[in-house]
């Protein structure tokens, strides 16, 4: 079975800062990864994800996110925050294997201030 | 592209009553999945169609929640009665290919539901 632990509950950065939101996985098979986004009041948005290509997935807004299996992890990034990366941010997991079944973590609220 | 759309967007009902949501998924969109997300945690999928069949429901508590996915493309998801528990945002969501691990599911907006 898959599980996803997001290890910080809220995050809170200064605009223009390096942005980290940590996430560690668990799966019995090779796993896809995923990052997605989810501003107040709107649904949820991909960022990025891991399909077993390379590694270091690059996403939209800036956003990067890096596979390793030797850690279980797959850490979310950005160089520079910007005022609107403020939302909360979910690590998933699915196994590869037969029928996709995302597994959401529990969350990471981003609070960017000026 | 037209994205993932739900109806309502809100509802506040008493428990016992009963309550539908609506989801159109993204035009061509095989797989269609409905999910709960309980306030401050990840959302929960509640119920799996490909096409109309359906894949996966063994999270569904199907002595009051029912769906169905009529002619492969809208969906309903049903409560029938309500409890205060079920307060939520549901959400809705698509994806192109046969629902695969390396599929990406586009969500719509979902619809937040107070029982009161």
């Amino acid at each position: 079975a898959q599980s996803v632990t997001q290890l910080d509950s809220h995050v809170s950065v200064s605009e223009g800062t390096p942005v980290l939101l940590r996430c560690n996985y668990s799966s019995s098979y090779s796993p896809s990864l995923f990052w997605y986004v989810q501003h107040p009041n709107k649904g949820l948005q991909l960022l990025l994800k891991y399909t077993s290509a390379a590694t270091l997935v690059k996403g939209i807004n800036g956003f990067e996110a890096e596979f390793k299996k030797s850690e279980t992890s797959f850490h979310l990034t950005k160089p520079s925050a910007h005022m609107s990366d403020a939302a909360e941010y979910f690590c998933v997991v699915s196994d590869q294997k037969g029928f996709q079944k995302l597994v959401f973590g529990t969350g990471t609220r981003l609070l960017v201030s000026p | 592209e037209a994205g993932v759309a739900q109806s309502p967007r809100y509802k506040i009902i008493e428990k016992r009553q009963s309550v539908a949501f609506w989801c159109n998924p993204i035009s061509g969109h095989a797989t269609l999945y409905w999910y709960q997300q309980i306030l401050g945690q990840g959302p929960k999928l509640l119920i799996q169609f490909q096409n109309n069949g359906v894949v996966d429901d063994s999270q569904l508590p199907k002595d009051r929640f029912s769906a169905e996915r009529l002619k492969g493309v809208d969906s309903t998801l049903k409560i029938q009665p309500a409890k205060l528990e079920d307060s939520a945002v549901y959400l809705c969501a698509s994806s192109f290919a046969s629902g695969a691990g390396t599929d990406t599911q586009y969500f719509g907006p979902g619809t937040r539901l107070t029982v009161l």
